[in-house]
């Protein structure tokens, strides 16, 4: 199947840095790209959904201000955590849409664990 | 209101048994429905898609029930490596197609 990969797969930074995660589709052009946040024993919870080209979409209650999404190719959308707290630490995963065969499928990244000191 | 609803479990259970998973939806225009599974510190993967007619995978049958926004998950004859998450996703249609997640029910199956 597609892959998505994500980097870093883990990071540890003091409270008040930014942190950039890359969501990279490796064989496939993401038309979409969406970025989820998942709490300790919680669900996956979308934050935002992004097209190439285009400025990303935020769900009720996520900052954008705070989470810069860019999404400047097919293959390629950054989240950056600005001036990051101790409660950003979370798992932050991505997914990208694109074709595959005939259909639209999603495919996740394996997440970057976001720890904040 | 969760927009989709599980039983978070436990579900604890020994090698070889059956174990059913139910999930509820709240959007009555979502238009697509999937299992995913979840093992510990890792993403989500997809397990099957679910159809109105309701389909079967090896072990793994899922049932939906449009009318009443209901969807299942049956596992046969478990094994050690079931355990895991498994999380009820339904899939909003429309431009952004996005994903909403259930919280997920936990299976353990034991030796």
């Amino acid at each position: 199947g597609a892959v998505v990969s994500q980097h870093p797969s883990r990071v540890i930074c003091k409270s008040g840095t930014s942190v950039k995660i890359e969501c990279r589709s490796l064989d496939f052009q993401a038309t979409t790209m969406f970025w989820y946040r998942q709490f300790p024993k919680k669900s996956l919870m979308l934050m935002a959904t992004s097209n190439e080209g285009s400025k990303a979409t935020y769900e009720q209650g996520v900052e954008k201000d705070k989470f810069l999404i860019n999404h400047a190719s097919l293959t390629l959308s950054t989240l950056t955590v600005t001036s990051a707290h101790p409660e950003d630490s979370s798992f932050y995963i991505c997914s990208a849409r694109g074709l595959a065969g005939s259909f639209y499928e999603q495919y996740f990244g394996p997440g970057t664990r976001l720890t904040v000191t | 209101r969760k927009e989709v609803e599980q039983d978070p479990g436990p579900f604890n259970v020994p090698e070889g048994a059956t174990v059913a998973f139910n999930c509820t939806y709240s959007n009555s225009a979502s238009q697509s429905f999937f299992w995913y599974r979840q093992d510990c510190r890792k993403e989500p993967k997809l397990l099957m898609s679910v159809y109105s007619s309701g389909n079967e995978d090896g072990r793994f049958t899922a049932q939906l029930n449009r009318a009443s926004q209901y969807i299942s998950l049956l596992i046969r004859d478990s094994k050690l490596s079931d355990s895991a998450t498994y999380l009820c996703v339904v899939e909003h249609g429309g431009a952004t197609n996005k994903l909403i997640f259930g919280t997920g029910t936990l299976l353990a199956v034991q030796p």
